[in-house]
């Protein structure tokens, strides 16, 4: 079972900002077979990254992903007030699926 | 639009059975492999099943796996996921979503969200 790891656990940010937002593997995840997803509370997850790097369907710009193997990562580039919510990575390449723990980023 | 309604949810005493079903709309089921994911009350996101487009092949947690059933009704548009041997460790909001592939064709990943139905499991 690969076992995703995201750090920080919590960041807390000022619209405007830029964050990183990081996503570590046990092990090479198959074919970039990595996806980024956003909740805000009381909602579903809504899928932001596929493929590490592919955005979806209606996502802005200001967010993009990165990387391959072990470590991935999600940037914003410049954060909106609607952009403070937990963030999930999701590795689908190699069953069981994986999810890791969340980051949340929060206002300062 | 897609849109998916999750139902079925409720308090179940451990030991006990729910069947939670998905009625999708906007897309066609049959072409789609579709997945439920689970969140216990303030964690993460935890994946408890999948089915394949096909509806050839079925793949579980092992948290889950012996206990839990994945399955569709395509003639209905609906997915179901029946739980058997209920534990108070099932307690839970269960999502389900369509699989969606990159233009690439890599392995499908969830797409579109249902808003969920909550399971709770306790004496």
């Amino acid at each position: 079972e690969i076992v995703l790891t995201q750090s920080p656990g919590t960041l807390s940010l000022s619209p405007g900002e830029r964050v990183t937002l990081s996503c570590r593997a046990s092990q090479s995840v198959y074919s970039t077979s990595l996806a980024w997803y956003q909740q805000k509370p009381g909602q579903a997850p809504r899928l932001l990254i596929y493929g590490a790097s592919s955005r979806a369907t209606g996502i802005p710009d200001r967010f993009s992903g990165s990387g391959s193997g072990t470590d991935f990562t999600l940037t914003i580039s410049r954060l909106e007030p609607e952009d403070f919510a937990v963030y999930y990575c999701h590795q689908y390449g190699e069953s069981p699926l994986s999810f890791g723990g969340g980051t949340k980023v929060e206002i300062k | 639009e897609v849109q998916l309604l999750e139902s079925g949810g409720g308090l179940v005493q451990p030991g006990g059975s729910l069947r939670l079903s998905c009625a999708a709309s906007g897309f066609t089921l049959r072409s789609y492999a579709m997945t439920w994911v689970r969140q216990a009350p303030g964690k993460g996101l935890e994946w408890v099943s999948s089915i394949s487009a096909s509806r050839t092949a079925t793949y579980y947690a092992d948290s889950v796996r012996g206990r839990f059933t994945i399955s569709t009704d395509d003639s209905k548009n609906t997915l179901f996921l029946q739980m058997n041997i209920l534990r108070v460790d099932d307690t839970a909001m269960y999502y389900c979503a369509n699989m969606l592939t990159s233009p690439a064709g890599t392995k499908p990943f969830p797409g579109y969200w249902g808003q969920g139905a909550l399971v709770t499991v306790s004496s």
